[in-house]
C-alpha cells in the first residue's frame, strides 16, 4: 500500500489531453514539493516534474504539473506514442523519524 | 556527466544479507544525499534510504531494522546491506543521487536481486 495514492491507469489517444491525480496528506504533500517520474519500460525513472511545476531542462512544456493542499496532478497534452509509460508521483514525508521518500503506486499510461 | 552502475549478487538466499554497491562516475560523492530505492516485479517504487557524504543517514522506518547504508567500500562508493532477505525484498534495487527533501536527478540503471534457495 503506497503513502500516495495514484489510479493505476490513464489513456487517451494521440493529440489528447490526459491528467494523473496524486493524493497524500498533510505530512507530505501538504507540506513539501511533489515530484513526477516517468518510467518507459525495462528503464530507471526518469525525473519529469520537480517542485511542484518545474520542468528540467530537455523536458517538452507538454508536461506540467500542479499541486492543491494535499493533491497533486500532472497533465500531458498532445499525447504522443512515446508517452506511454509508467507514471510517479513522489513526496517527502514529515512524519515518524522522516524525512522519508514517499512514492504513489504508479500509473500506467496507456496511448491508444 | 554522472552516473551510477549498481553490482553485486543477483541471488540471495532467504535469511541471507543482500550487498550491493553504487559506483559513482562523473562527479564526486561529496554533497549531495545518496539514495537506494527497490521496484518489486510489476510493482511500484520504494525508497529504502538515503547516505550524506558526510555518512549521516535516513531509513524507510519499514526496512529500518534490516537496513544499513554506508559509504564505500572505496571513494565514490556506496553501498547497502539488507539482512534477513525473504522472497519479499525481490526487486529491482537502483541507486540514485538526490537532495535532501528534493528530487532524484541521477539513477543507476538497476540490479534485480532475487531472493530464493
Amino acid at each position: 500500500q503506497s503513502v500516495l495514492t495514484q489510479p493505476p491507469s490513464a489513456s487517451g489517444a494521440p493529440g489528447q489531453r490526459v491528467t494523473i491525480s496524486c493524493s497524500g496528506s498533510s505530512s507530505n504533500i501538504g507540506s513539501n514539493y511533489v515530484y513526477w517520474y516517468q518510467q518507459l519500460p525495462g528503464t530507471a525513472p526518469k525525473l519529469l516534474i520537480y517542485r511542484n511545476n518545474q520542468r528540467p531542462s530537455g523536458v517538452p512544456d507538454r508536461f506540467s504539473g500542479s499541486k492543491s493542499g494535499t493533491s497533486a496532478s500532472l497533465a500531458i497534452s498532445g499525447l504522443r506514442s512515446e508517452d506511454e509509460a509508467d507514471y510517479y508521483c513522489a513526496a517527502w514525508d514529515d512524519r515518524l523519524s522522516g524525512p522519508n521518500a514517499v512514492f504513489g503506486g504508479g500509473t500506467k499510461l496507456t496511448v491508444l | 556527466q554522472v552516473q551510477l552502475q549498481e553490482s553485486g549478487p543477483g541471488l540471495v538466499k532467504p535469511s541471507e544479507t543482500l550487498s550491493l554497491t553504487c559506483t559513482v562516475s562523473g562527479g564526486s560523492i561529496s554533497t549531495y544525499y545518496w539514495s537506494w530505492i527497490r521496484q518489486p516485479p510489476g510493482k511500484g517504487l520504494e525508497w529504502i534510504g538515503y547516505i550524506y557524504y558526510s555518512g549521516s543517514t535516513n531509513y524507510n522506518p519499514s526496512l529500518k531494522s534490516r537496513v544499513t547504508i554506508s559509504v564505500g567500500p572505496s571513494k565514490n562508493q556506496f553501498s547497502l546491506k539488507l539482512s534477513s532477505v525473504t522472497a519479499a525484498d525481490t526487486a529491482v534495487y537502483y541507486c540514485a543521487r538526490g537532495e535532501l527533501l528534493g528530487y532524484f536527478d541521477y539513477w543507476g540503471q538497476g540490479t534485480l536481486v532475487t531472493a530464493s534457495s
